[in-house]
């Protein structure tokens, strides 16, 4: 599987954009880029998704270099409910229906008051 | 909007005895998967079961798990025979039809295995 790395944790304040980013310079052509985030004691929530063009949805933007090497997902106001780990994880699109993501350590983010 | 849901929310378990965690996913809902993240650990994936059978399966799901959907609605993981490395969180999640791309996780069942 290709694998991604992102920073082990990043700080933010309330209310100010955070961008996290993560490597993926061994991504394939068929891969999507998927990012996952996991609140304290909860289970893992799907945040957002991309194959080569820049996505927006209600929770974030998600940001993917034009040689799709990196990618970058987007808070756009941080908020306390925001803190959490984040995931990026790669999904090859040529796989079935049953995908299974691996998940690593993620991106712990904290926000600040 | 529909969610993942898991009971019981902790259980605590002496070393060789039976467990049943249960699950009941979102209903039109088709591929469903448990994972577990052990404190301070990886989410790691055990298992996944699709059109009544596993289809695929981790190296961690040896012969004490086993998984079943009994009745349509429930989605359950049974470990034979604690033991202490058991303890863990335990994660279910479903995945829909035509929508490959967004696992929907339960809130989990903490484990603890004494």
């Amino acid at each position: 599987d290709a694998k991604t790395t992102q920073p082990n944790s990043m700080e933010s304040n309330e209310e100010e954009p955070v961008h996290l980013p993560c490597n993926h310079s061994t991504i394939s052509g068929t891969d999507y880029i998927h990012w996952y985030r996991q609140l304290p004691s909860q289970g893992p929530e799907y945040v957002i998704h991309g194959l080569t063009s820049n996505v927006n949805n209600r929770m974030a933007s998600l940001a993917i270099a034009e040689d799709r090497k990196s990618s970058t997902l987007i808070l756009h106001r941080a908020t306390l409910r925001d803190a959490a780990v984040y995931y990026c994880i790669l999904r090859d699109g040529k796989s079935g229906g049953s995908y299974i993501p691996t998940f690593g350590r993620g991106t712990s983010l904290i926000v600040h008051p | 909007e529909p969610e993942v849901t898991q009971t019981p929310s902790h259980q605590v378990t002496q070393m060789g005895q039976e467990v049943i965690l249960r699950c009941v996913p979102i209903s039109n809902h088709l591929y469903f998967y448990w994972y577990r993240q052990i404190l301070g650990q990886k989410v790691e994936f055990l298992v996944s079961f699709y059109n009544n059978e596993i289809s695929e399966k981790s190296e961690i799901f040896d012969d004490q798990f086993s998984v079943e959907r009994p009745d349509g609605s429930n989605f359950t993981l049974k470990i034979r025979s604690t033991k202490l490395e058991d303890s863990a969180m335990y994660f279910c999640a479903s995945l829909a039809p035509g929508n490959q791309e967004t696992q929907y996780f339960g809130p989990g069942t903490r484990l603890l295995v004494l």
